[in-house]
């Protein structure tokens, strides 16, 4: 079964729009974490922003911020104010605590950012 | 401040060949892991080490070997490359159980004709 989902498979926002990046994930475990990746042409895996589950708070870096609704198991990226260098694959991904579990990517999401 | 080197970053085999990719990791990081890339796929984990001498298979890891004989390396291996192992592989690092984020390298893309 799919650990993450990332429904949305291509999006397109213009330029200092907000936009939200969906990801809904399946676990049991109580202690997770849950990971947002950028991957721009280049190649090059960038993290971006992590939230943990017992985190009360979204999680938020800068333009970056992680909509965390435990409840229906869901974890949204949301970039607020669009740049044409935002216009990239963006990869969910989640680690559950117990064992070593490695982290888990979802399929991802290419942003176009359009001027 | 090299952090996560892979090498080779391209090759292309002919079907049979073999190679092996090499990660090094300067973070003194107790976790090492070999994803691929194929498009529309994500991120697929192949094999996945969580310390010196240790070594897990992943998602999808037949076709591949890995080695951890020292700490800073992980080797992913391929003794009879085919042509569904083209593919972008990367190598990622993690401090330990409880650390956060990958610390990935900058990927080997792979061709196999």
């Amino acid at each position: 079964a799919q650990k993450i989902t990332q429904t949305q498979p291509g999006m397109f926002v213009q330029e200092k729009e907000a936009v939200t990046l969906d990801c809904t994930y399946d676990t049991s475990d109580q202690s997770y974490g849950l990971f947002w990746y950028k991957q721009p042409s280049s190649g090059e895996m960038i993290f971006l922003i992590y939230q943990g589950s017992y985190d009360e708070q979204n999680a938020t870096e800068g333009r970056y911020s992680l909509n965390f609704q435990k409840a229906r198991k869901s974890a949204n990226l949301v970039i607020s104010a669009s740049q044409l260098g935002d216009s990239a694959m963006y990869f969910c991904a989640m680690r559950e605590d117990s064992g070593n579990t490695p982290l888990v990517f979802g399929k991802g999401t290419r942003l176009s950012v359009i001027a | 401040n090299a952090g996560v080197t892979q090498t080779p970053k391209f090759r292309v085999l002919k079907t049979g060949q073999s190679m092996t990719l090499l990660c090094a990791q300067d973070m003194n990081h107790e976790y090492m892991y070999w994803y691929r890339q194929d498009p529309g796929m994500g991120l697929r984990l192949i094999h996945y080490s969580v310390g010196e001498g240790t070594t897990a298979k992943g998602e999808v890891p037949d076709g591949y070997n890995v080695s951890r004989l020292k700490k800073q390396n992980f080797l992913l291996g391929l003794e009879s490359a085919a042509p569904s192992q083209t593919s972008v592989y990367f190598c990622a690092s993690r401090l330990g159980v409880f650390a956060g984020e990958l610390f990935f390298g900058e990927g080997s893309r792979l061709t196999v004709l």
